[in-house]
């Protein structure tokens, strides 16, 4: 069945600092989302990517599909301390198979 | 706007009882999913349904049954729990139009604890 992975599990920065958080599935997939979890809370959808080498930003999130369309990698540029949270991909068809999830902290 | 409601919020049982957990999706949603997440785990996907019928079917134990209601609400009913069943149950909704993108928009969670 499909596996979707991401790296790091953890990365702790300076507040002002960057992050990039990077999501890889053993298969192709038709399209693939990200969700933020805060700490104590519920998956909250941010962006879907459907095409080969698709890049969206939102603000300082910048998001990227692979070429292949088996990997993304979602980038935050100065984070702040309400970046906080775990972000997860998901490869995305009937049912959202999760990556196992970046864990940020941000340090003031 | 309104979200995903899920009942209880949390929920303290004992080994080999049985536990309910309810889910009302966001209204005009008609599709609904269910996910357990463990201690600094991702989601595990369950069980979902579509129009009242079981689309989907992920690592949901034979102990484990759902179903959905004609309101579109949907129920998930856990028997003979086990201290391995104590997670996060979170239900998620989307539309018709949306199913096909597989956007997913998730409920608070029930906190289940298993004594």
């Amino acid at each position: 069945g499909q596996q979707v992975m991401q790296i790091p599990q953890y990365q702790h920065v300076q507040e002002g600092e960057d992050f990039t958080t990077y999501c890889n599935s053993s298969t192709t997939l038709s399209n693939i989302q990200w969700y933020k979890q805060r700490p104590g809370g519920h998956p909250v959808f941010l962006i879907q990517l459907v095409k080969s080498g698709e890049v969206k930003k939102q603000k300082r999130l910048t998001f990227q599909f692979g070429e292949a369309k088996k990997n993304s990698s979602l980038h935050i540029t100065a984070t702040q301390t309400t970046d906080v949270g775990t972000y997860f991909c998901a490869g995305a068809g009937n049912m959202l198979t999760f990556g196992g999830g970046t864990r940020l902290m941000v340090k003031p | 706007a309104a979200g995903v409601i899920q009942s209880p919020r949390h929920l303290i049982k004992e080994k080999r009882e049985t536990a309910t957990l309810k889910c009302y999706p966001i209204p005009r949603h008609d599709t609904v999913y269910w996910y357990q997440q463990g201690p600094g785990q991702d989601p595990q996907f369950l069980i979902s349904f579509y129009e009242k019928m079981q689309s989907d079917k992920g690592s949901i134990p034979d102990r484990f049954s759902a179903q959905q209601f004609s309101d579109y609400h949907s129920e998930l009913n856990m028997s003979s729990l086990e201290l391995g069943d104590s997670a996060l149950y979170f239900c998620a909704s989307s539309p018709t139009t949306e199913r096909s993108r597989g956007t997913q928009y998730f409920g608070p969670g029930t906190r289940l604890t298993v004594l």
